[in-house]
């Protein structure tokens, strides 16, 4: 079974620009989150779909993040437009029953 | 104050010792404690989680809650150099899917 891939690994992006992550859950399920550890911070929840809902998205921190989930497959998070105290890694996790998540390997962003 | 404490260490130990993590809580709402492995530069892997109180065995690890004091331990017996990583402690709710609360993350090495 293939794990939570995420795209890209890494990325650096100027002041203002705009960056879409992408995530790909694990096939079957339903429950996606996102994540974010900034330098020196502990991981920090974002938000999570059901499917193609948003369960709960109390951790974005400005409307400046969009989060979507069409078809309830993959999942993209825009930052627009990005600042400085953006980069970090942001990591997404899926899973079956809601307890139990599996992370993928995050992507790193720099913003300069 | 935050919800979960976690000493970021390091925590250096000769190979074959026994690794003892912790973490403390302040949320009571809190009824899954979860463990995770992160290696550098990779995403949390999940070792092993328990609900309320009490103890849970998987192989050469050891998970303790005592929700009487909100701690949660993880002991690893025989450790091996490959053990060397950082462990994050993540509590959650089951009022509140999603969420994870992660600790700082204690940063073990296991010397050959």
């Amino acid at each position: 079974e293939a794990g939570v891939t995420q795209f890209p690994s890494h990325s650096v992006i100027e002041k203002g620009q705009t960056v879409t992550l992408r995530c790909d859950p694990i096939s079957g399920h339903d429950n996606l989150y996102w994540y974010r550890r900034v330098m020196g911070k502990e991981i920090k929840f974002l938000l999570h779909f059901v499917k193609e809902s948003k369960q709960d998205e109390s951790g974005m921190p400005n409307n400046r993040f969009l989060a979507e989930r069409t078809g309830g497959t993959y999942s993209t998070l825009k930052v627009q437009p990005a600042e400085l105290e953006d980069s970090g890694v942001y990591f997404c996790a899926s899973s079956r029953n809601g307890i139990d998540e599996y992370f993928g390997p995050g992507t790193r962003l720099t913003v300069t | 104050q935050k919800e979960v404490e976690q000493d970021p260490g390091p925590l250096s130990v000769p190979e074959g010792a026994i690794v003892s993590l912790n973490c403390t809580y302040s949320n009571s709402a809190f009824q899954y404690f979860m463990w995770y492995r992160q290696y550098s530069r990779k995403g949390p892997e999940l070792l092993m989680y328990t609900y309320s109180s009490g103890n849970k065995e998987d192989g050469r690890f050891t998970a303790q809650v005592d929700k009487s004091s909100k701690y949660i331990s993880l002991f690893i017996r025989d450790s091996q150099p490959s053990d060397s990583a950082t462990y994050l402690c993540a509590p959650r709710p089951t009022d509140s899917w999603g969420k994870l609360q992660f600790g700082a993350g204690t940063q073990v090495v296991v010397t050959p």
